[in-house]
């Protein structure tokens, strides 16, 4: 049973380029957030979609956005890159149990993202 | 605004030896959740605390929810080097659907 696959597992931009990251979620899972880590810290919570809507928004700008397809995969887009952005971009699946305290999530391997 | 402070943020003892990491908040969660994760890897779950006061033990590892649900402690008995690694606390609201993770603690045993 695959987990949660994400691609590219590492890539390399420059400031006011664009990137769009991709994840599959586990098999049954159809909630899927994705957040940013930044070295030797904790995820931050970016957004989270759940039908094919953006069910709730962390605090990031709106060059941050994201889409999820019928088949649950999803994707997330950065627009107009700063330093900053430079990140491991985490995808995580759940099962809809309502709410974050229900579920189990089942994180990717993320996506390395350096910022030049 | 709802905040996870984890402690220490970064320790390196012996094998063998014993340690605690803390996470403190001022906000009451409706349960809290501890992740490991390893360089180039996403945050694995350990263990979910639900109840005030729960204890709950994975072999080596024991966990604990505050009584008032406002913070958890990881007590690792006896640490070997496996055990290093990037420790999460994430604490869940009901009327949320994120999580509020801790900043980390980097965890490293010496052989």
């Amino acid at each position: 049973d695959a987990g949660v696959t994400q691609s590219p597992t590492h890539l390399i931009k420059t400031r006011g380029q664009q990137v769009t990251l991709r994840c599959s979620p586990k098999s049954g899972h159809d909630t899927v957030s994705w957040y940013q880590q930044a070295l030797g810290q904790g995820p931050q919570f970016i957004f989270q979609y759940y039908e094919e809507e953006e069910r709730q928004r962390g605090n990031f700008p709106d060059r941050f956005s994201g889409h999820q397809f019928p088949n649950y995969s999803s994707e997330l887009n950065v627009n107009a890159l700063l330093l900053g952005d430079s990140a491991l971009y985490l995808c995580a699946s759940s099962p809809d149990g309502g709410y974050s305290g229900a579920n189990v999530l089942t994180f990717g391997a993320g996506s390395r993202l350096t910022v030049l | 605004t709802q905040l996870l402070e984890q402690s220490p943020q970064f320790l390196s003892i012996q094998e063998g030896e014993n340690l605690t990491v803390y996470c403190n908040s001022s906000s009451v969660f409706s349960s809290l959740q501890w992740y490991r994760q390893e360089p180039g890897e996403g945050p694995v779950l350990l263990v979910t605390v639900v109840t005030g006061g729960e204890v709950k033990k994975l072999k080596r590892l024991t966990f604990q929810f505050g009584d008032a649900r406002k913070d958890s402690s990881l007590h690792i008995t006896a640490a070997q080097p496996g055990d290093t690694g990037l420790y999460l606390c994430a604490g869940a609201d009901d009327s949320n659907y994120q999580l509020i993770w801790g900043a980390g603690t980097k965890l490293i045993i010496k052989p």
